[in-house]
């Protein structure tokens, strides 16, 4: 069984500002992580995801994340945020063997950036 | 680009009512899956659906539910009677193969209100 942990439900932040959004997971499994974000009245988008290789991924709208094994956790980071930026963001993992594999999410996390 | 299409976007119902959402897959998507969001919690994982079968559900998904692919395009999610703690946002999700590489791509939810 995996679990997701979204240390902040809240993350206000000015405009150009850089944030941080801390994901940490726990699983008996190997996993791939992956983050979402929500944007009002739409669908969950993928960012990004981390499948194997290089632990610093890059993802749409500039956003990048990086995997730590040792401290299981996958911060999701953006140098320079904008105001269109405002969502929600969600980490999720999946196993990687299995059959339907499907996800497990954390509880999200509301970037607000404000102007 | 193709989306996974969701419909009605808000359903609102009395308590004991059946509720049948509706979803639209990408329609060379092969594995679709029901997600759900009680407000304020996580996205939870529902049950997931493979060549006319279920292929995993979780604890939540009772006998009170049940899922479909009544055609060659539409997948949906029914409640039988349905209950107070079933309000919630339901999220449809698709994916291409089994793949745990491969991205579910998620429709933009219907709120299901149990009154």
């Amino acid at each position: 069984a995996q679990s997701v942990t979204q240390l902040d439900s809240q993350v206000p932040v000015f405009e150009e500002a850089p944030v941080e959004l801390r994901c940490n997971y726990s699983s008996s499994v190997s996993v791939y992580l992956f983050w979402y974000v929500q944007y009002p009245n739409q669908g969950l988008q993928l960012l990004l995801k981390y499948l194997s290789g290089s632990t610093l991924v890059k993802g749409i709208n500039g956003f990048e994340a990086e995997f730590n094994k040792s401290q299981t956790s996958f911060h999701l980071r953006k140098p320079s945020v904008h105001i269109s930026d405002t969502a929600e963001y969600f980490c999720a993992v999946s196993a990687i063997s299995g059959s339907a594999r499907q996800l497990t999410f954390g509880s999200g996390t509301q970037l607000t950036v404000l102007p | 680009e193709p989306e996974v299409t969701q419909t009605p976007s808000h359903q609102v119902t009395q308590m004991g009512q059946e509720v049948i959402l509706r979803c639209v897959p990408i329609s060379n998507h092969l594995y679709f899956y029901w997600y759900r969001q009680i407000l304020g919690q996580k996205v939870e994982f529902l049950v997931s659906f493979y060549n006319n079968e279920i292929s995993e559900k979780s604890e939540i998904f009772d006998d009170q539910f049940s899922v479909e692919r009544p055609d060659g395009s539409n997948f949906t999610l029914k409640i039988r009677s349905t209950k107070l703690e079933d309000s919630a946002m339901y999220f449809c999700a698709s994916k291409r193969t089994s793949g745990g590489t491969d991205t579910q791509y998620f429709g933009p939810g219907t709120r299901l209100t149990v009154l």
